[in-house]
């Protein structure tokens, strides 16, 4: 098993500029989330995932977009990048919605100029 | 903003040195779960606790859930300098328990001198 990978590792963006970060699990994970990471604050969760078909919002979510089409894939996309959105950023997975340990993926180093 | 909130946010010592970061909450949580980031990494589990007052040993690392559920520690015993790292804890408040939401907290960073 994979386990929780994404692409890109590293993204370089100029405002306004759109992308998507791709996350997928290979694991069978009821549950996926994303969290950005900023020094002094911790990890945020931005969206989540609690089956196909299925989003909600986290702790900060505007200027994110999430789908989940497929119990696999969770992509994460940038609308329109600002530079407060500088960071990095995580996609996790856990196989059940309510407990377990989640699976982190080895992150997204995202600049915005 | 942040729930949970998680105490001291960088902690130094010399290795050999005891090292505890604590979690609080102003909620009830229906379980507490620690991580682990390694300089670099990406955060790896720990442990879970439900159970109110649990206490559970890892090797030197020792973890308790208060009796109200509302606080937990994570205590290590003579640090090494693998022990370097941020910890973090992460609640599911009752009430979330059908979303699964895990919130975490702002970290604890150990730097541990030789």
């Amino acid at each position: 098993n994979a386990g929780v990978t994404q692409t890109p590792k590293f993204q370089v963006l100029k405002t306004g500029q759109s992308m998507t970060l791709q996350c997928a699990q290979d694991m069978n994970h009821e549950y996926m989330s994303w969290y950005r990471q900023d020094p002094g604050m911790g990890l945020r969760l931005i969206h989540y995932s609690v089956g196909a078909g299925i989003t909600d919002q986290g702790e900060v979510p505007n200027g994110y977009n999430v789908s989940r089409s497929t119990t696999e894939d969770f992509p994460l996309r940038l609308l329109s990048a600002a530079p407060s959105q500088t960071s990095v950023y995580f996609c996790a997975s856990r196989r059940t919605v309510n407990t377990g340990e989640l699976f982190f993926g080895e992150g997204s180093r995202l600049t915005v100029l | 903003g942040q729930q949970v909130m998680q105490i001291p946010q960088y902690q130094h010592v010399q290795e050999g040195e005891d090292f505890t970061t604590y979690c609080n909450s102003s909620t009830t949580l229906s379980n507490i779960q620690w991580y682990k980031q390694r300089p670099g990494g990406h955060p790896v589990f720990l442990i879970q606790l439900v159970k109110s007052g649990e206490v559970k040993k890892q090797k030197r690392l020792t973890f308790q859930f208060g009796e109200a559920k509302k606080n937990s520690s994570l205590h290590i015993t003579a640090t090494q300098t693998t022990d370097v790292g941020t910890y973090f804890c992460a609640e599911v408040k009752r009430g979330s328990s059908n979303t699964g939401k895990l919130i975490f907290g702002q970290g604890t960073t150990l730097q541990v001198k030789p």
